[in-house]
């Protein structure tokens, strides 16, 4: 099956605590991205990827990193997460460019303390 | 710079009535796409349409159709005989090649 999967679903933690998001793809798509979603504001993008070792920054790239070592996976990092950092995170997927259908994965939605 | 405006924040409306979702967004590029998404209340994100700058053509599929006006820079998503299952919210984007900036969505309540 075609998806998009990301872990965690659901994590709390605590501030300056250094954590992973993981986001995979099993369709061989090139162009890869990390959105947040926030009330009243949206889908904004963080980072994205055109292919493997190819990554710029979208609108909110402050306090994320990201790696686009094979072309499926493509990790958020949040070296120190602040508070400011709790959101609903998606990643997303398309076959090229980001001006073809996106493939979101589920949402990650994360807490910071 | 780009920008894409969802003005409407809330919608309800009674079922069977037919909605207007407006978008209207802002580039200086001639080529680019325009997309709506939909998020239903489980939260995943749903691709609904994809239309290029060059394509002016009204869309239909079903009870949902597409109004794509560059002249005003529109790219409009009526529903017609709304049913309950078209509650969600509703995302308008705005892509070139490599970013893409979505609006901040309407959500759309249908009424039984």
């Amino acid at each position: 099956e075609a998806q998009v999967t990301q872990n965690p679903r659901y994590l709390i933690t605590v501030t300056g605590k250094k954590l992973t998001v993981t986001c995979s793809q099993n369709m061989n798509h090139e162009y890869m991205s990390w959105y947040r979603q926030d009330p009243g504001l949206g889908l904004r993008q963080i980072y994205y990827s055109m292919n493997v070792e190819v990554t710029d920054k979208g609108d909110v790239p402050e306090g994320y990193k990201v790696s686009r070592k094979e072309k499926r996976n493509f990790p958020l990092i949040l070296e120190s997460p602040s508070p400011n950092q709790t959101s609903l995170y998606f990643c997303a997927s398309s076959l090229r460019v980001s001006s073809y259908e996106q493939y979101f994965g589920p949402g990650t939605r994360l807490t910071v303390t | 710079a780009q920008k894409v405006t969802q003005a409407q924040t809330e919608i309800s409306v009674v079922e069977k009535e037919d909605v207007t979702l407006d978008c209207v967004y802002e580039t200086r590029d001639t080529t680019y796409y325009l997309f709506w998404y939909k998020q239903p209340p489980s939260g995943e994100l749903v691709f609904l349409i994809r239309r290029n700058s060059f394509d002016e053509q009204n869309e239909i599929s079903g009870r949902y159709s597409w109004n794509f006006q560059k002249s005003t820079s529109s790219f409009n998503f009526t529903i017609t005989a709304s049913q309950v299952v078209d509650s969600a919210v509703y995302f308008c984007a705005l892509s070139r090649d490599d970013k893409i900036i979505f609006g901040k969505g309407t959500r759309l309540h249908i009424l039984p």
